[in-house]
């Protein structure tokens, strides 16, 4: 079946810091991937997207690349700040079937100023 | 923007009882889930519905749990005699239509806490 698999967290950074969470999935045909973050005390919202390979998804200074030779899509940031401090999650919806999103564990990212 | 609701935002409620959480997804979306969080653990897929049945169900969702549409806006989810276990974070998600680039929308959450 689909699966992904993320860092393990938490991850703690400075202000400014860059910032890469590794995402790698395990699913048939094309899918696609998604970043999603989940602020304290908040929903999902999604990050980030892409659909076919070699796509970025960008959004926020977040930037994450479908690699399908290695079956990742890591999330990068350049400079992170205090408010990016949340729960990024690593997702994939399948190609075929009805849409459900398949979600890695999530990664707590706390930034310190 | 249009944006998916959830209501309750915390529902607390004795084990063996039953609970209705409600969503109202984004008006004109087709597709509609249902998804849980334990505490610090990943979110999961519960449950799909389209076009007024179930498209696909996971291990979790078993006889204790429905869904229903039941007036063209609300999407619910029951469950009819809880368990500690079953406290979690529900989320309801919709979408428009399926594929790329089609996203799910969440909506915050219904906080369960089963005592």
């Amino acid at each position: 079946g689909n699966s992904v698999t993320q860092m393990e967290g938490p991850v703690t950074l400075s202000e400014e810091a860059f910032l890469t969470i590794n995402c790698t999935y395990t699913a048939t045909g094309y899918p696609s991937l998604f970043w999603y973050v989940q602020y304290p005390g908040e929903g999902l919202q999604l990050l980030l997207k892409a659909t076919k390979a070699d796509d970025k998804g960008s959004n926020k200074g977040f930037e994450a690349t479908y690699r399908k030779e290695t079956t990742s899509f890591h999330l990068e940031k350049g400079s992170v700040q205090v408010s990016d401090s949340a729960v990024y999650f690593c997702a994939l919806r399948a190609f075929f079937g009805n849409e459900k999103l398949t979600f890695g564990t999530g990664t707590r990212l706390t930034i310190i100023p | 923007e249009p944006e998916v609701t959830q209501t309750p935002s915390h529902q607390v409620t004795q084990m063996g009882q039953e609970v209705i959480l409600r969503c109202v997804p984004i008006s004109n979306h087709l597709y509609f889930y249902w998804y849980r969080q334990i505490l610090g653990q990943k979110v999961e897929f519960l449950v799909s519905f389209y076009n007024n049945e179930i498209s696909e169900k996971s291990e979790i969702f078993d006889d204790q749990f429905s869904v229903e549409r039941p007036d063209g806006s609300n999407f619910t989810l029951k469950i009819r005699s809880t368990k500690l276990e079953d406290s979690a974070m529900y989320f309801c998600a919709s979408t428009l239509q399926t594929g790329a680039p089609h996203e799910q929308y969440f909506g915050p959450g219904t906080r369960l806490t089963v005592t």
